[in-house]
């Protein structure tokens, strides 16, 4: 167990680029998800998958923020045309469906300054 | 809209202390009750669970208090060491989505910056 692993750790951009963070789940997790989590406050649900199958999405997600899962593993998000607002913490969970005790495991997070 | 609240945003407790952390809900909802512990540059970390047919849950040095009728659950930490020091978040799950105990979508609190010194 290697653990949920985001990359890269940190990201600082300009405003209006384009961005793309990879979260690689725990090997035998089928379920995944990702959260934002801005200074001072707690992480807040952004969307999440079972399998590759995208389930839910907060209204936190506009239409700027698209994430993939495409074989059921690895997963990216991607924020185009970025703004201030943008800058946050953004983490990936993962989790075993089925098993009742499973909690979701967090990565340790990409955080992303947009200037 | 803060579905959790939860209080004080920090907290300074002396070693070997007592450190509490308080979390009000208003979903009726809700019947999953986890804590989460964040150091500095790391992930939340699951900590300790509750669910609400019960109104207390000790593991270890830790333990959950749960008012159903108050809509109210607390974290206590006994004798509290400088390793405790980190920010803590209490989250909430209605019963609804947790299918097959899928803990997806959780609600967190705004978190409690807690501070353990000699």
């Amino acid at each position: 167990d290697t653990g949920v692993s985001q990359d890269p750790r940190h990201k600082i951009t300009k405003r209006g680029q384009n961005v793309t963070f990879r979260c690689d789940p725990i090997s035998e997790h089928n379920r995944l998800y990702w959260y934002r989590q801005t200074l001072g406050q707690g992480p807040e649900f952004l969307t999440y998958f079972q399998n590759e199958a995208q389930l839910e999405k907060s209204r936190l997600l506009s239409d700027r923020f698209s994430a993939e899962r495409p074989k059921g593993s690895f997963s990216t998000l991607e924020i185009q045309r970025t703004e201030q607002g943008d800058s946050a913490m953004y983490l990936c969970a993962s989790s075993l469906e089925m098993d009742i005790n499973s909690p979701l495991h967090f990565g340790n997070g990409t955080r992303l300054t947009v200037t | 809209q803060q579905q959790v609240k939860q209080s004080p945003q920090s907290l300074i407790v002396q070693k070997g202390g007592i450190s509490i952390i308080n979390c009000a809900y208003e979903n009726t909802a809700f019947d999953y009750f986890p804590w989460y512990q964040q150091f500095p540059g790391k992930g939340p970390a699951l900590l300790i669970a509750i669910r609400p047919d019960v109104s207390e849950k000790k593991e270890g040095r830790f333990t959950i208090s749960f008012n159903k009728s108050a809509k109210q659950f607390s974290l206590h930490i006994m004798d509290s060491q400088p390793g405790d020091s980190a920010t803590y978040f209490c989250a909430a799950i209605p019963g609804v989505r947790r299918v097959n105990f899928g803990n997806e979508k959780l609600t967190f609190g705004t978190g409690t910056r807690l501070t353990i010194i000699p």
